[in-house]
């Protein structure tokens, strides 16, 4: 089992352009999700899908699209890139319900100049 | 709104003494702490959780404590690693779906 993958590991965008982060995961969980990492200020949810079929807001959504694809495959996508997007993003996913647990993908470094 | 305060933001301490990280929470309604892991350049990994209907859990060196009434937890490590040299981060949780990260704290195991 792979886990949790994303792709790509690493992108440098100019402002304004677009770009979409993929993310998949094997372990047939249902929930999924997209954070941003920043310098001293942790994790922060950006998008979640706690099924397939849904997605919602998290705490910092603006500036961001997401589409659950499949039960598999949860895109984010950035439509026009701003420096202040430059950031660490990971994925993760969960079974949902009551068991909690998420497991995190590797992450994609980006940097929007 | 809900949040997460987490304490210390860096913690160094000698070979083989204990550390503590400490984090406290908003939303009385939460009912899953859990801690992750995150080494330099990898990702967060789940190292230990508790849920509210526990006040304490242990895994070999490490234990998280909880106390629902002060809306606090703690992640404590004994006999302490270089290893053990990364950035923790505790979240709490209402149901699953949307963990609160605290900011981390990054702790330095010094040889």
């Amino acid at each position: 089992n792979a886990g949790v993958t994303q792709t790509p590991k690493f992108q440098v965008l100019k402002t304004g352009q677009s770009m979409t982060l993929q993310c998949a995961q094997d372990m047939n969980h249902n929930s999924m999700y997209w954070y941003r990492q920043d310098p001293g200020m942790g994790l922060r949810l950006i998008y979640y899908s706690a099924s397939e079929g849904t997605t919602d807001k998290g705490e910092v959504p603006n500036g961001y699209n997401v589409s659950r694809l499949n039960k598999r495959e949860f895109s984010l996508r950035l439509e026009s890139a701003a420096p202040s997007q430059t950031s660490v993003y990971f994925c993760a996913s969960s079974e949902g319900g009551h068991t909690g647990t998420q497991y995190f993908g590797p992450g994609t470094r980006l940097t929007v100049l | 709104g809900e949040n997460v305060e987490q304490h210390p933001s860096t913690l160094s301490v000698q070979e083989g003494d204990s550390a503590v990280i400490k984090c406290t929470y908003s939303d009385s309604a939460s009912n899953y702490f859990p801690w992750y892991k995150q080494e330099l350049g990898k990702r967060p990994q789940l190292i230990i959780d508790i849920r509210s209907n526990v006040g304490e859990k242990k895994d070999q060196r490490i234990a998280v404590t909880l106390n629902k009434t002060a809306k606090h937890f703690s992640l404590h490590i004994t006999e302490t690693q270089p290893e053990d040299s990364a950035v923790y981060f505790c979240a709490a949780s209402r149901g699953t779906y949307k963990y609160i990260f605290g900011t981390g704290t990054r702790l330095k195991v010094l040889a």
